[in-house]
């Protein structure tokens, strides 16, 4: 069971803000930064969010948060292109290691 | 821009020992900045987290793997390699290579390579 909880599963229509959570815990959302990626299908994963935010390139559509030991993705104006995995990874103080969540799969409807 | 390859067997039998090489081109591993790391993800599966390689040769390994595992970096070469020893069935996965993380932010990876699949069996 991965330590950082996220939903299996989201989804929305084109043009709706979705949101994306991510739990854990004061070892590791609680005390360090956050980090988003995003799989498109048959594709290596790519940074999305860094500690809140976007890297050069990425739309402001996307945007992320933290509050206490979870954080949030946060996608506006949802498009079609954006139907992917999204997983969330911070460093975990407690383990000494790198965790990332279990992923969730994001449904373009 | 910096770039990140991945490249070895695609086909490993069990027992043996997995190998795989990264090639960082458009920067140096032997910056400083950045560590550099190994993730796998199996068939239909989520993330795992394999480890990590320092320009100075410092390591970091998932304990999960640890008694198996050797990162290593040529800096000579622009490179660094996995080793997984001893494997099964349950190390067939999609292996990526990528840059980071840093030491501020343990958890930024970027970027990250196309990913190389490896399939254990006989």
């Amino acid at each position: 069971q991965p330590v950082l909880t996220q939903p299996p599963s989201a989804s929305g229509t084109p043009g709706q803000r979705v949101t994306i959570s991510c739990s854990g815990s004061g070892s590791n959302i609680g005390t360090n930064s956050v980090n988003w990626y995003q799989q498109l299908p048959g594709t290596a994963p790519k940074l999305l969010i860094a500690a809140n935010a976007r890297p050069s390139g990425v739309p402001d559509r996307f945007s992320g948060s933290k509050s206490g030991t979870s954080a949030s993705l946060a996608i506006s104006g949802l498009q079609s292109e954006d139907e992917a995995d999204y997983y969330c990874a911070t460093w975990d103080d407690s383990l000494n290691g790198v965790i990332f969540g279990g992923g969730t799969k994001l449904t373009v409807l | 821009q910096v770039q990140m390859q991945e490249s070895g067997p695609g086909l490993v039998k069990p027992s043996q020992t997995l190998s795989l090489t990264c090639t960082v081109s458009g920067g140096s591993v032997n910056s400083g900045a950045y560590f550099w790391s190994w993730v796998r993800q199996h068939p239909g599966k989520g993330l795992e987290y394999i480890g990590y390689v320092y320009y100075s040769g410092s390591t970091y390994y998932n304990p999960s793997l640890k008694s198996r595992l050797t990162i290593s970096i040529d800096t000579s070469k622009n490179q660094f390699s996995l080793k997984l020893s001893s494997v099964t069935a349950a190390d067939t996965a999609l292996y990526y290579c990528a840059r980071g993380p840093f030491t501020s932010n343990r958890g930024w990876f970027n970027p990250w390579g196309q990913g190389t699949l490896v399939t254990v069996s006989s």
